[in-house]
């Protein structure tokens, strides 16, 4: 059964670049039956999708975030990332990394993080 | 973008009771829809994907109907643990601008 695991700084000031790491256990992110995605949840609030990487290196991203963010994978470490720049308060928010087998369930998430807290804050 | 709107915003039952709960997109998703039911402090959990097919493991109570623009999440029995808010996702463009809606708190009354 796959794991995730998210990992990163929780604080930021604005204009920096959010790195965060979802480390993959039980399964593979070299494997054709999973996307890896990113998303986010402010506080008191809704869920919001940033984007997904694919086994093949295709990404695909939120037309909300496109412009500033990037999601790749690490096959020798078994981990994908988030990387989204210029990050400002309103990019405060819980960060969820999570994915699904594709052929079971389609484009939903049905295995997920536990979720990392960032705060951008001056 | 498709804007998933859910009503109500709340809903207060109780235990026993039986739920309702609406979906509505901005155009139609065809039959791409999921559900999910989030309890504070915890992910999202799947409830239900391709708007009517539980996801593994949750129990019957649940249901999901509705196609194209109109979406329906019925709990048939409210139980302690389904107070929570409970989201609609939508899973139909191209490329991929997968959207959630707004909500539903569940709480007791």
């Amino acid at each position: 059964q796959v794991q995730l695991q998210e990992s990163g700084p929780g604080l930021l000031k604005p204009s920096q670049t959010l790195s965060l790491t979802c480390n993959v256990s039980g399964g593979s992110v070299r494997s054709a039956s999973y996307f890896w995605n990113w998303l986010r949840q402010p506080a008191g609030k809704g869920l919001e999708w940033i984007g997904r990487t694919y086994s093949s290196g295709t990404t695909d991203y939120s037309p909300s975030f496109k412009s500033r963010v990037t999601i790749f994978s690490d096959t020798a470490k078994n981990q994908f990332s988030l990387h989204l720049k210029s990050v400002t308060a309103a990019d405060t928010a819980t960060y969820y990394c999570a994915t699904g087998f594709i052929v079971a369930t389609g484009n939903t998430f049905d295995i997920w993080g536990q979720g990392t807290v960032v705060t951008v804050s001056s | 973008e498709i804007v998933l709107t859910q009503s109500p915003a709340t809903l207060s039952g109780s235990p026993g009771e039986g739920a309702t709960l609406s979906c509505r997109a901005s155009q139609s998703v065809s039959s791409n829809l999921a559900w999910y039911q989030q309890k504070p402090g915890q992910a999202p959990r799947l409830l239900i994907y391709a708007a009517s097919t539980r996801a593994t493991g949750v129990p019957a109570r649940f249901s999901g109907s509705g196609s194209g623009t109109e979406f329906t999440l019925t709990i048939s029995g409210l139980q302690s643990e389904d107070f929570a808010v409970y989201y609609c996702q939508q899973y139909d463009e191209w490329p991929p601008a997968f959207t959630f809606g707004p909500g539903t708190k569940v709480d007791i009354k």
